[in-house]
């Protein structure tokens, strides 16, 4: 899989648009980039994907620059709720079927 | 569906016995992934398996962890004996081949090895 970098930690005050940076500047032509969250004492959680088109869900947006080496992932309303450490990563939708997690972007929400 | 469903919640055992976690994945699934966090090591892949055939073993740490899947519906991790370096939260995963391929994992089964 293609490494990513994120950066350890943010903070965004509850109401606000959460964005999400992740650097993954090695991808390959046929690999997605995916988000996870993983809240406190839980498991992660899918979020979105996408290839090269931005994408939305009702969880959020992905946004994919065109040379694909950077994402954001937006939390459009973040609310106390979407306190997690938020996990960036590459692979090959349906041939690699592994997920290597990095450590990912906690997220702090602010009341 | 119910989801993943993991078993037990949580585990306490002493060093040396042989712990057994549980697994079922959502129905229809053909895959099951092993997972594995710690502080120190973040989350970690242990196995994953496919229509009930191990596929990658590589990240099980040593002899002493073993995981099969006599069935579709149901997976276990073997720990024997255990070490206290071995607690941890485990988590089972269950995806599809087709579609985006997403993981859903189940809530996780703390361990701690005394």
């Amino acid at each position: 899989d293609a490494k990513t970098t994120q950066p350890p930690s943010m903070d965004c005050a509850e109401g606000r648009a959460a964005n999400l940076p992740c650097n993954h500047s090695t991808i390959s032509g046929n690999e997605y980039v995916y988000w996870y969250r993983q809240i406190h004492s839980q498991g992660p959680q899918y979020i979105i994907h996408g290839l090269k088109n931005n994408e939305t869900n009702e969880m959020a947006s992905l946004i994919i620059t065109e040379d694909r080496k950077s994402s954001t992932l937006i939390l459009p309303h973040a609310t106390l709720r979407d306190t997690a450490v938020y996990y960036c990563i590459v692979r090959v939708a349906g041939r690699d079927d592994k997920i290597i997690f990095g450590k990912g972007t906690r997220l702090h929400i602010l009341p | 569906d119910a989801g993943v469903i993991q078993s037990p919640r949580h585990e306490v055992t002493e060093m040396g016995q042989e712990v057994t976690l549980r697994c079922k994945p959502i129905s229809g699934h053909d895959y099951l992934f092993w997972y594995r966090q710690t502080m120190m090591r973040g989350l970690e892949l242990l196995i994953y398996f496919n229509n009930n055939v191990p596929i990658d073993d590589s990240g099980m740490p040593e002899d002493r962890f073993s995981a099969k899947m006599p069935n579709a519906s149901f997976s276990t991790l073997k720990i024997q004996p255990s070490e206290p370096r071995d607690s941890a939260v485990y988590f089972c995963a269950s995806s599809l081949v087709t579609g985006g391929h997403e993981q859903f994992f189940g809530p996780g089964t703390r361990l701690t090895v005394l």
